[in-house]
């Protein structure tokens, strides 16, 4: 069965400063994989996807990108930080009963 | 993908049935039904799918209208940790090569002791 793995769990960072989240999986190749975003109290707003080694999809504008350099590699970054960038983030892998979720990164910037 | 349609929130006693109603009135001959919920702070935990027939798994069971435009996730015996928000979403079966999931707002079901 496939499990993601995201760190860290929580992270305070100032503003202006640069992002880097990781996420891997394991237990399946060539998965589909997705960055969330989701503000305290609201639902869940996919970021990024991909479909494989360098292909990204980007879902809404903003602050941040992503990067797949290895098939099961997944890293959302910023250059630079902007309070609005506050959230709780998670990375899911696509599977046939539908996705797997990592555990999140609770991301507040200050 | 279909819309849902789902209650803000619900309470529900310990130890009864909780039963979680969607809406999704739109929906096509080749979208599925899915739950997932969402303890506080952790990521979206998949339940159960269905297409048109009833389902029944270790965490929970699915009841799908003959029309397919409702559908109710029942958790037969509630328990405190079953306290989460639930997500039905709609669409076409799930595969590595799918289209992504929309999630909702969801249904904040409290399991009150």
């Amino acid at each position: 069965s496939q499990t993601i793995h995201q760190w860290p769990a929580t992270l305070v960072q100032p503003v202006g400063s640069p992002l880097s989240l990781e996420c891997t999986v394991e237990g399946t190749s060539n998965p589909n994989l997705y960055w969330y975003r989701q503000a305290a109290g609201r639902g869940l707003q996919l970021l990024f996807y991909s479909v494989g080694i360098g292909q990204i999809s980007s879902e809404v504008p903003q602050n941040l990108s992503a990067s797949r350099p290895q098939d099961r590699q997944f890293i959302l970054s910023s250059k630079k930080l902007l309070l609005s960038d506050s959230g709780f983030y998670l990375c899911a892998g696509g599977g046939s009963y539908g996705y797997t979720f990592g555990s999140g990164t609770r991301l507040t910037v200050v | 993908d279909a819309k849902t349609t789902q209650p803000p929130s619900m309470d529900c006693a310990e130890g009864r049935a909780a039963n979680l109603p969607c809406n999704h009135s739109t929906i096509s001959g080749n979208e599925y039904v899915y739950w997932y919920r969402q303890i506080h702070s952790q990521g979206p935990q998949y339940i159960i799918h269905g297409l048109k027939n009833n389902e029944t798994n270790e965490m929970a069971s699915l009841i799908i209208t003959e029309d397919r435009k409702s559908s109710t996730l029942i958790l037969p015996h509630a328990t405190l940790r079953d306290t989460a928000v639930y997500y039905c979403i709609v669409r076409v079966h799930a595969n590595n090569y799918g289209q992504n999931f929309v999630f909702g707002p969801g249904t904040r079901l409290s399991v009150l002791p």
